[in-house]
């Protein structure tokens, strides 16, 4: 079965500054991996997904993710802060070739901007 | 405009009582799934929907009962027996499979409170 680690429930970064949201997984098989984004009492928004090909993806409101096998990673990063950034952050996870049980989520990251 | 649409927005439920949780998406999308959010807990899977008229528990299914009869509709009851179902609950829809690296499409949420 997979799983997913987001280090650190909050990240603070001031305006500006880079962005780095660290997730880790387990799988047993070669994962498809995603970053979604939720602003507060919302449903949940997908930044961006790795499945097959090029490992560093890049997706919307400047988000990238690389995907490192050897370190079972896909961190989250983007070079310069914004306020509207604040908001949780999960990464999750699904096994190529599973079924139809739906994605395995870590637990979410609460990014924080200081001004 | 196609997508998911949850209601209510905001739910109270007394206990004892059951209520129920719709779900309707107009993208076509075969697979559909409801997923529990709890703070610092991530999202955990209730009940998944592969097909009209077929479902599957979750890792969280003890509690809940779902049905789909259309395969725009997945509604979600939680019953007397789910002892603490104060939570933010999430509908989601997939093309295919997301073990075929197909992401899930999200509603807004229902908030739903004990009294």
């Amino acid at each position: 079965a997979q799983s997913v680690t987001q280090l650190g429930s909050h990240v603070s970064v001031s305006e500006g500054a880079l962005v780095l949201l660290r997730c880790n997984y387990s799988s047993s098989v070669p994962p498809y991996l995603f970053w979604y984004v939720q602003y507060p009492n919302q449903g949940l928004q997908l930044l961006l997904k790795y499945t097959t090909g090029a490992t560093l993806v890049k997706g919307i409101n400047g988000f990238e993710a690389e995907f490192k096998k050897s370190e079972t990673s896909f961190h989250l990063t983007k070079p310069s802060a914004h306020m509207s950034d604040a908001a949780e952050y999960f990464c999750a996870v699904s096994e190529s070739g599973g079924g139809a049980d739906g994605l395995t989520f870590g637990k979410g990251t609460h990014l924080i901007i200081q001004p | 405009d196609g997508g998911i649409t949850q209601s209510p927005k905001y739910l109270f439920r007394k206990e004892g009582q059951n209520v129920t949780l719709s779900c309707e998406q107009n993208l076509n999308h075969d697979a559909m799934y409801w997923y529990r959010q709890d703070p610092g807990q991530g999202l955990r899977l209730i009940y998944y929907s592969q097909i009209v008229n077929d479902f599957q528990k979750g890792d969280i299914a003890e509690g809940y009962s779902v049905s789909r009869e259309k395969k725009e509709s997945f509604p979600l009851t939680v019953t007397s027996a789910q002892k603490n179902p104060t939570a933010f609950y999430l509908c989601a829809s997939s093309i295919d499979q997301v073990g075929r690296g197909t992401e899930a499409f999200f509603g807004q949420g229902t908030r739903l409170t004990v009294v």
